[in-house]
């Protein structure tokens, strides 16, 4: 059983760095073709996704965020990491991190979401 | 970046009724395309992928279909358990998400 959850902050202030935790069992990051991603969620943005970090080290960003974009993990602790440098109050959104479906990149599994706030 | 437009932005349907979501890419993604289920402080959950898979555990009343940049997500038979917001996702590209539809009983 795949399962994913999300531990961060809860809020924090402009220009701080957010660091995010995904916390995941049911697979293992050293597998072949496994994946972890990061996607938020915005009443302003909608639905954006941040990175993906796959079994192999290989990192991907989106293009507009990746000078402030930095994921990693942990394998031996089934652990993945996001930092978003420079925070700002357009950045307040609920931050998921989801399981790409094997050698894909739609999402068949998400945790259940953490909630980020940026306010001075 | 591919955008995705989505229609309609909100959408009120009785039980029992047929609805249908539309997705357009700005280009071609090649049948690359996701569509996502999200109630109410949820996350989202997958229904189709490939554009027309539906996922293990979906009804059967949800279909997806389309190609080149028009896709649309079909529900027969709208059940109570259906209102939510629907998103669409494109992965032919880097991941970019349709600004969703959230669907309502009449």
């Amino acid at each position: 059983q795949v399962t994913l959850k999300e531990s961060g902050p809860g809020i924090l202030q402009p220009s701080q760095t957010l660091s995010l935790t995904c916390s995941f069992s049911g697979f293992s990051l050293s597998t072949y073709g496994m994946c972890v991603g990061w996607i938020r969620q915005s009443s302003g943005k909608g639905l954006e996704w941040l990175a993906n970090i796959w079994w192999n080290d290989d990192k991907y960003y989106n293009p507009s965020l990746k000078n402030r974009l930095t994921i990693s993990k942990d394998t031996s602790n089934n652990q993945a990491f996001l930092k978003i440098t420079n925070m700002d109050t357009a950045d307040t959104a609920t931050y998921y991190c989801a399981r790409p479906s094997q050698g894909s990149d739609y999402f068949d599994y998400w945790g259940q979401g953490v909630m980020v706030t940026v306010s001075s | 970046d591919i955008q995705m437009t989505q229609s309609p932005a909100s959408l009120s349907a009785s039980l029992g009724e047929t609805v249908t979501i539309e997705c357009r890419a700005s280009e071609d993604i090649y049948n690359g395309l996701a569509w996502y289920q999200q109630k109410p402080g949820k996350s989202p959950q997958l229904l189709i992928y490939n554009a027309n898979s539906l996922h293990t555990g979906v009804p059967s009343r949800f279909s997806g279909s389309g190609s080149g940049t028009q896709y649309s997500l079909k529900i027969n038979s709208l059940q109570s358990e259906d209102v939510a917001s629907y998103f669409c996702q494109q992965y032919y590209n880097y991941p970019t998400f349709g600004g969703g539809t959230k669907l309502e009983l009449k």
